[in-house]
């Protein structure tokens, strides 16, 4: 499939605001996608973005996305230690529904 | 909200044995779902699309007489790890797609960690 590309990873203080990074390659992308994964877990839909939107703000969570550089971005205000997981960016195929993902970001929260 | 169950959360098998693994859709009925494998500190890949009621759809690479998958219902879809090795070990995580009144979205199981010894 097409790439999605992320940082490996990403530390910050608790309390300060995170911004993880993703860049992916299909322009024909649909849906764009955060995931929450801790360890050992599943994945926990964070939140989405219709590629024909801009920005998302659901509370704590601002998604970003630049169609024309193909980049998106989450910004997690007031990071707290339960925030540390690996968090994975994801885009839809426009020819189906299955999911193609980045490698996830680990981020680490310190107090 | 939409749940989607595996079981069993994790497995110990043997080589050469085989192991099936159960994804669920608890609260609705899902004609498509799919099986991601997820190496240690890796992506999830794709492995298979199964649709409920016929046969599975299988990326490249992955080899459909192992990994048998069978969606016998629209609540139930199965992976058969046949003739397991250990380089089979990893964790394997199902999704299950809920179509319905324009909304679509996937809803991922809880993963099923599988070690071949």
């Amino acid at each position: 499939g097409e790439d999605v590309e992320q940082s490996l990873f990403l530390s910050v203080r608790e309390g300060d605001s995170s911004v993880i990074n993703c860049t992916y390659t299909d322009s024909s992308s649909t849906y764009l996608y955060w995931y929450k994964q801790e360890p050992g877990a599943g994945l926990q839909l964070l939140t989405y973005i219709f590629s024909n939107m801009d920005m998302k703000q659901d509370q704590r969570l601002t998604v970003l996305l630049n169609k024309k550089d193909k980049h998106l971005s989450l910004r997690i205000a007031d990071t707290q230690t339960g925030d540390s997981a690996i968090y994975f960016c994801a885009e839809r195929e426009n020819s189906g529904y299955a999911l193609n993902f980045g490698k996830g970001t680990s981020l680490l929260v310190t107090p | 909200g939409a749940v989607v169950s595996q079981h069993p959360s994790w497995v110990i098998c043997k080589s050469g044995t085989s192991v099936k693994i159960e994804c669920r859709s608890l609260d609705f009925q899902a004609t498509t779902m799919f099986w991601y494998r997820q190496f240690p500190k890796q992506s999830l890949m794709l492995m298979a699309t199964s649709n409920e009621g016929s046969k599975a759809t299988y990326e490249q690479g992955v080899e459909k007489d192992k990994f048998l998958i069978n969606h016998a219902s629209l609540t139930l879809s199965t992976l058969t790890v046949t003739s397991a090795h250990p380089e089979d070990s990893s964790f394997y995580i199902c999704s299950a797609r809920w179509a319905q009144q324009g909304y679509n979205e996937q809803f991922f199981g809880p993963g099923t960690r599988l070690t071949v010894l």
